[in-house]
């Protein structure tokens, strides 16, 4: 039972350009939303995060929005830029403590 | 600051072996947590300790799988008899609060 969803499995971009990632979940107890970073043969890297009380958050490059009603959340990377390729996890909790659920990611790869 | 240390970082082992890992949580995090993440997949949680006390094992394999937070510290998961549904990366993570730090994960393949 999937409770976080990220329907690309991969997205390419241009350098320069605005990368979109999608997220969308299913259970309405989840009130802390994160985004991590992972390239291949490390750990994730937490990213960026937003509460339930918000509906943006921003960090330099990366912002993060959230709309509740439709239980969908997005991260944008402005701009983009070739280091910025990895796989994207989107992740939840809130029904559980601090456990997270996680997407299955999304690859996105920036060109120069 | 030092991040979450995993060792080994990598395993092969028969199936039917045993297997351990081990995490040491970045210093002052209570909660430490263990994930499965198969090929494709985003991170499982296994199990989540707070201190030396188990918070949530509900998706472990009990029958094969077992963890331990002696201390409130490090910790070690274990695998015993693995199968080769077994292979794939173990992470740790550590957090204050809601935010989880992940170390650079054991990957495991059971042959």
């Amino acid at each position: 039972d999937q409770q976080v969803k990220q329907n690309s499995p991969s997205l390419s971009v241009q350098e320069g350009r605005i990368s979109i990632l999608n997220c969308d979940y299913t259970n309405s107890m989840f009130d802390y939303f994160l985004w991590y970073k992972k390239y291949p043969a490390e750990g994730p890297t937490f990213l960026i995060s937003i509460s339930s009380i918000k509906d943006k958050n921003e960090d330099g490059r990366f912002t993060v929005f959230l709309n509740k009603s439709a239980k969908h959340l997005s991260l944008h990377i402005v701009p983009s830029q070739p280091g910025d390729s990895a796989v994207y996890f989107c992740a939840a909790s809130g029904n559980s403590g601090y456990a997270l659920n996680f997407g299955k990611g999304t690859s996105l790869l920036v060109t120069p | 600051e030092a991040g979450v240390a995993q060792s080994p970082r990598y395993k092969i082992i028969e199936k039917r072996q045993s297997v351990a890992f081990w995490c040491n949580p970045i210093s002052g995090h209570a909660t430490l947590y263990w994930y499965q993440q198969i090929l494709g997949q985003g991170p499982k949680l296994l199990i989540q300790f707070q201190n030396n006390g188990v918070v949530d094992d509900s998706q472990l394999p009990k029958d094969r799988f077992s963890a331990e937070r002696l201390k409130g510290v490090d910790s070690t998961l274990k695998i015993q008899p693995a199968k080769l549904e077994d292979s794939a990366v173990y992470l740790c993570a550590s957090s204050l609060w809601e935010t989880q730090y992940f170390g650079p994960g054991t990957r495991l393949l059971v042959l």
